[in-house]
């Protein structure tokens, strides 16, 4: 099955700079790779997604790259705020309903 | 539109019992995932379904299985329940392709 690994586990940053948060994927076939954030006592909020055929997609102070010949992906956060600390996760899926998931990234923001 | 709901957000029970735990997701979609989280596995796929219909299933024994209605409301169930059991089981819903949206979860634990 799709084995997904996820890095760093931990993260710590300066309120206004960028954080990187890096996947692998091991299934060339995965075509779909969203990222969530999961807060505290909640479940995990979809904040951007990307397919395999498009290289790079950005919302707002959020974008996402991927490699499709390294199999791997990238989530970059720029101008970091208090409220982006958080888990982060990726996940892959070969359209076969089913998110395999990175063991996630603790995001501190340090105001 | 109001989210993916799930009852009940916390649960206890002791070994051995067995445990439904419900979700109803975004009005429109038809498609419920289940995962369990855990802080040593992660996320984990459990089982997804469409039209009533499980399309995919992760591995995990057959004491956990799920149902879907035709309201699109699902169900899941853990029978003999074991300690290893404990954990925050998350649904997801869509409209039957990749992007899934979770609820807040059920936090199960098992004594």
């Amino acid at each position: 099955g799709e084995n997904v690994e996820q890095h760093p586990s931990t993260l710590s940053v300066q309120e206004g700079d960028s954080a990187v948060i890096k996947c692998t994927y091991s299934d060339s076939a995965s075509n779909y790779f969203p990222w969530y954030k999961q807060e505290l006592g909640k479940g995990p909020q979809l904040i951007i997604d990307i397919r395999s055929n498009v290289g790079e997609k950005k919302d707002q102070r959020i974008a996402v790259t991927l490699n499709k010949t390294a199999k791997h992906f990238s989530l970059h956060i720029t101008e970091t705020q208090p409220e982006d600390s958080a888990v982060y996760f990726c996940a892959a899926s070969i359209n076969d309903y089913k998110l395999s998931f990175g063991a996630g990234t603790t995001v501190t923001v340090r105001a | 539109k109001a989210g993916v709901t799930q009852t009940p957000r916390y649960l206890i029970k002791t070994r051995g019992q067995q445990v439904t735990l419900s979700c109803s997701p975004i009005s429109g979609h038809r498609s419920v995932s289940w995962y369990q989280q855990t802080p040593g596995q992660g996320l984990q796929f459990l089982f997804e379904y469409f039209s009533e219909t499980q399309r995919n299933k992760g591995n995990f024994p057959g004491r956990f299985s799920g149902r879907q209605f035709s309201n699109s409301r699902s169900e899941m169930n853990v029978s003999t329940l074991e300690l290893g059991d404990s954990a925050l089981y998350l649904c997801a819903s869509g409209y039957g392709g990749d992007e899934q949206f979770f609820g807040p979860g059920t936090r199960l634990t098992v004594l």
